[in-house]
């Protein structure tokens, strides 16, 4: 079935940083969604992209969907210590059903 | 905030009793799904409904049972708990169309079985 590797898993930096993630999935995507999940809460939508080489901004955070379809990126620009939470890419295939990465872990020291 | 409540939010409960999640949802929308999320593996699909008395399995939709009476409510039992359960379940709703849809998330229930 379809999959998506999500990377890196984690990662540790500094207040101030810029953070990039990203999503691949071996086949074509229709839909990318990037989320946001803070301790013991659900996920939060963050941003969602629809057409191949959109590019969208939500404050601080911008994503991407890729050309090839298969890939997907999110930046943070300037970390603060709120950014700190597990953030997730999901995608829509040809299954119609929205599959997971398996989340990128974010710590931001002060 | 998509007006999804999901209860109980903690449950502790000892192997082979039954257990039943309720999610509630607020905007009479169509499609409702159940995950279950575990570390190192994302989240994963367990049942979806797509109407009242509609429903489907997800991918790991062994030893769950699921029912919709009504569109605000969406049951997911586990009709003989096992420790493999002990996990985090979240309950979303979609919006938009196939292909072009948002999931929305509640606040999650966690489940621990003794």
């Amino acid at each position: 079935g379809q999959q998506l590797n999500q990377s890196p898993q984690s990662m540790f930096i500094q207040e101030g940083e810029d953070v990039s993630m990203n999503c691949t999935s071996s086949s074509i995507f229709n839909t990318w969604l990037w989320y946001k999940q803070d301790p013991g809460e659900g996920p939060v939508l963050l941003i969602a992209l629809y057409k191949a080489g959109e590019l969208t901004s939500n404050g601080r955070l911008t994503a991407q969907f890729g050309i090839t379809r298969k890939d997907s990126f999110l930046n943070i620009s300037a970390s603060i210590p709120s950014d700190v939470g597990i953030y997730f890419c999901a995608g829509h295939g040809n299954t119609g059903k929205l599959i997971f990465g398996q989340g990128t872990t974010l710590q931001v020291k002060p | 905030d998509a007006g999804i409540t999901q209860s109980p939010r903690h449950k502790v409960t000892e192997t082979g009793t039954p257990v039943t999640l309720r999610c509630h949802q607020t905007e009479n929308h169509r499609y409702m799904y159940w995950y279950r999320q575990d570390p190192g593996h994302g989240l994963r699909l367990i049942h979806y409904s797509y109407g009242v008395k509609d429903t489907d399995k997800g991918e790991v939709s062994d030893g769950y049972s699921v029912s919709r009476s009504k569109t605000e409510d969406f049951l997911l039992t586990l009709e003989s708990a096992t420790s493999s359960q002990t996990s985090v379940y979240f309950c979303a709703i979609s919006r938009g169309s196939t292909y072009q849809e948002t999931q929305y998330f509640g606040p999650g229930t966690r489940l621990l079985v003794l």
